[in-house]
Formats: C-alpha cells, sequence, structure tokens
C-alpha cells in the first residue's frame, strides 16, 4: 500500500524557518517524481514545488516560493522535504506532499495527509 | 501561467442524480488534465488523469471528458460518499494549476 506520512509543521514567526518531511512507503520511491502543494483556510489547492528523479536538475518552483522554500529528496531514506525560509503570514497553509505518476506529475496518485503551517507572530 | 475556472462553483443534487462538472483552460493544455476529490479537513483524492483515466479503485460512476480547453467530469448515479468539492488541475507545465472547485452538496 502506497503511504505518504508529512511531519516538520508547526508554528513559526514570521521571517523564521521550518523544514517539511515527506516519508513515503510502498512504492519505489527512487523512480518516482514528487510534489508538494499548499491549501490555505477557506482557499483552493495551490501547488508549490516539484522534483523529478534527479535532484537538483529537475527542481520547480511556483513564482510564490522561488527563492525562499528549497525541495530535496533523499532516495536512500525514501523522504522528499521542503525546506521554507523567509516565511511570511501567506504561508499560513495546509501543506500536502503527492507521488507523481512515474518520472513526472502526470496528474498525480497518491497524497499524504497534510501538515499545518502556522505563520504568526 | 495558464488558468484554470470551473464551473459551478456549488451545486445541489440528489442521491442517485447524474452531475456534470465543467472545467475550462485558458489555453490549449491537450490531454494533461486530472481531478481530485476532496472533503472537508482531508487530503485530496486523485480521481482521473489524462482526461479520462481513472485512478485505480475509483468507481466508474466517474468519468471524464473533453480535449483542448474545455473539458468535464461526469458524476452517474450520486452515492452518498460523493458529496464533496471537486477540483481540476492542468499539467501541461509548470505551473501547475487548480480550478477554483466545486462543491457538490446533498439538495
Amino acid at each position: 500500500e502506497v503511504q505518504l506520512l508529512e511531519s516538520g509543521g508547526g508554528l513559526v514567526q514570521p521571517g523564521g524557518s521550518l523544514r517539511l518531511s515527506c516519508a513515503a512507503s510502498g512504492f519505489t520511491f527512487s523512480s518516482s517524481a514528487m510534489s508538494w502543494f499548499r491549501q490555505a483556510p477557506g482557499k483552493r489547492l495551490e501547488w508549490v514545488s516539484s522534483v523529478g528523479i534527479n535532484t537538483p536538475t529537475n527542481t520547480y518552483y511556483a513564482d510564490s516560493v522561488r527563492g525562499r522554500f528549497t525541495i530535496s529528496r533523499d532516495n536512500s531514506k525514501n523522504t522528499v522535504y521542503l525546506h521554507m525560509n523567509s516565511l511570511r503570514a501567506d504561508d499560513t497553509a495546509v501543506y500536502f506532499c503527492a507521488k507523481g505518476r512515474g518520472s513526472g506529475w502526470n496528474g498525480g496518485d497518491c497524497w499524504g495527509q497534510g501538515t499545518l503551517v502556522t505563520v504568526s507572530s | 501561467d495558464i488558468q484554470m475556472t470551473q464551473s459551478p462553483s456549488s451545486l445541489s443534487a440528489s442521491v442517485g442524480d447524474t452531475v456534470t462538472i465543467t472545467c475550462r483552460a485558458s489555453q490549449g493544455i491537450s490531454n494533461y488534465l486530472a481531478w481530485f476529490q476532496q472533503k472537508p479537513g482531508k487530503a485530496p483524492k486523485s480521481l482521473i488523469y489524462g482526461v479520462s483515466n481513472l485512478q485505480s479503485g475509483v468507481p466508474s460512476r466517474f468519468s471524464g471528458g473533453g480535449s483542448g480547453t474545455e473539458f468535464t467530469l461526469t458524476i452517474s448515479s450520486l452515492q452518498p460518499e460523493d458529496f464533496a468539492t471537486y477540483y481540476c488541475q492542468h499539467y501541461n507545465d509548470y505551473p501547475l494549476t487548480f480550478g477554483g472547485g466545486t462543491k457538490v452538496e446533498i439538495k
């Protein structure tokens, strides 16, 4: 069974940093692209970042996070990370990791349960 | 960036009804269109990829269609567990973008 388990969310002050982790199991992690999405309260889903099967060459970012967030993966630990710096109030959201279909997003096929990030003083 | 527009934003229907949700892209996206279901407080669930391909385990009452810039999600014989919010998403290129969602409520 494919499982994705996010962790690392919490309350952080504006300008602070957090690292989200997504531990994967039940599939060949090294052969799958991975993505992060987020959803602010009452808002639509928003894509944040994606990583292909080869980093750092295949990384992609939304304009709203480029230069502040970094996606990475550790295939030895079956884990994808989202390093978030210079956090702002509008980064407050539930963050979901999701598995791509094969080496790209391709519509995805499995999502984690999400982890809440709150940016507030 | 490609903008995705869904309609309606909400609808009321009864168990057994057939409902159709429309998603329009601001430019052609070939067949790079996916649909997701989300229930309150839960993670999204992948339903359809490539316009019309059902994800594993998704009931056949869900179907997707369309091409170019206009796409549809149809739910035939609506079941109680289908009441949720549905999102379309294009993956023609980055940035990936979602429609605003369609909330399917019980009449």
